[in-house]
Parts: C-alpha cells; structure tokens; sequence
C-alpha cells in the first residue's frame, strides 16, 4: 500500500537553528499538509498546500514557518528559528479529493533544547 | 470553528470485551475519520465516514449526522488493540480538507 515518508523520525535542534522536515506524500494524491501534535495534546492543522501553493493556514503558521514542494515529489516544512515550544511531533498527511481518503506519514519527532 | 469531543478519555478493558468510543462534534461536516495512533506516535487512518455505517474486521465505525455522533465499536478486543483512538473531521466549508481533531481516547486492553 503506498506510503507517505517523512524523515527524519527524530531530530535535535538547538534554540534559533532553522530546521528542515521532510515528507514524500503519495505519488497521485493533490492535497499536502503539515499538522503537529505537542506532547499530550491533540493534533493541529498547520497548513495545506495545493497546486503548488498554500491553500490554508493556522495562526500557528506565522512567518516563522515556511512549506516548499521543491521537485514535484519531496514537501517540506521550514522552521526559520526554532523555539523550545516548536518540540512536537510533526505530522505529513496527503490526500487525493472525492475519496477524502487521509494517509498519514508515521512523524517526525522535533525536540528544541 | 468545530469542536470536536470524545469520550471516554481513558478506557480499560478486559480482552475480549466489546468497547465504544464516542465521538461529537459542533459543526455540520463532510466527513469523519476515526484514526489509530500507537506509542511510538504514527497516525493510522482507520476510517472515512460521511454516512451509515463501516466495518472493517473487529472495527464497527457508525456516524449519525443529525446528532452530530459517531461511535467507534471494537468487538473481541485483543491487547494489540491498546492505542489511542482519534475522532477528525473536516468541517463543510474547509475547502482544503483539512482535519479538526479531538483529543483522542486512550484504550488500554488487558489480557
């Protein structure tokens, strides 16, 4: 069954650093996000991105975030500055629409020390 | 903005026991979806349901949209079924699809 990818499972960054998270979403699908999960919390909406733009975002998506999708294959999301309250699981999800079918990549675990 | 509940927050269960997992929402939506997420963290999609009723295996996923309700339903739970169970749904009128999610029910099936 195809997959979404993300790398890396986990990453360690100091206070300030730009970060990169990785996501390969399935090949067909049209629709890309980034959602996050602080621990303990539930899962937010970050952004969405269609047709090679940013169709929607969060208020948690301000300029310190950015999302690229570079080749037609890779999406990524960019923290300019990390902040300590940046530490969450980072989740990638595509979907192809009409079936609204979800898939999620198994995250990327973000600590900022 | 939908609101999204679930109930219980925490449940135990003896194996082999028939579990629920209830599900409400604030918003007319387009659909929901009942997700699985194990300890280590990744997010399986279980279910999408915009009417009736699923089943998949042991899982039963029912939704009743003019209660703005849904139920997922575990027959024979198995302690592989430990996780947290997420109830998402995508409101009418959130025109990239995207999820609002609740704060899942942590299920614990002991052997």
């Amino acid at each position: 069954e195809p997959e979404v990818t993300q790398t890396p499972s986990h990453q360690v960054t100091q206070m300030g650093q730009e970060v990169i998270l990785r996501c390969v979403p399935i090949s067909n699908h049209l629709y890309f996000y980034w959602y996050r999960q602080i621990l303990g919390q539930k899962v937010e909406f970050l952004v969405s991105f269609y047709n090679n733009e940013i169709s929607e975002k969060s208020e948690i998506f301000d300029d310190q975030f950015s999302v690229e999708r570079p080749d037609g294959s890779n999406f990524t999301l960019k923290i300019r500055s990390t902040k300590l309250e940046d530490s969450a699981m980072y989740f990638c999800a595509s979907m192809l629409p009409l079936s609204y079918g979800y898939t999620f990549g198994s995250g990327t675990r973000l600590t900022v020390v | 903005k939908n609101e999204v509940e679930q109930s219980p927050q925490n449940l135990t269960a003896q194996e082999g026991e028939f579990i629920t997992i209830n599900c409400s929402y604030s918003v007319g939506i387009s659909a929901l979806h009942w997700l699985q997420q194990h300890p280590g963290g990744g997010i399986v999609s279980l279910f999408m349901l915009s009417s009736g009723k699923k089943k998949h295996g042991r899982l039963i996923a029912t939704i009743n949209i003019q209660e703005k309700h849904s139920s997922l339903h575990i027959t024979a739970s198995h302690p592989r079924d430990s996780a947290v169970y997420i109830c998402a749904v995508r409101s009418n009128g959130a025109g990239s699809y995207q999820l609002t999610f609740g704060k899942g029910t942590k299920l614990s099936v002991i052997p």
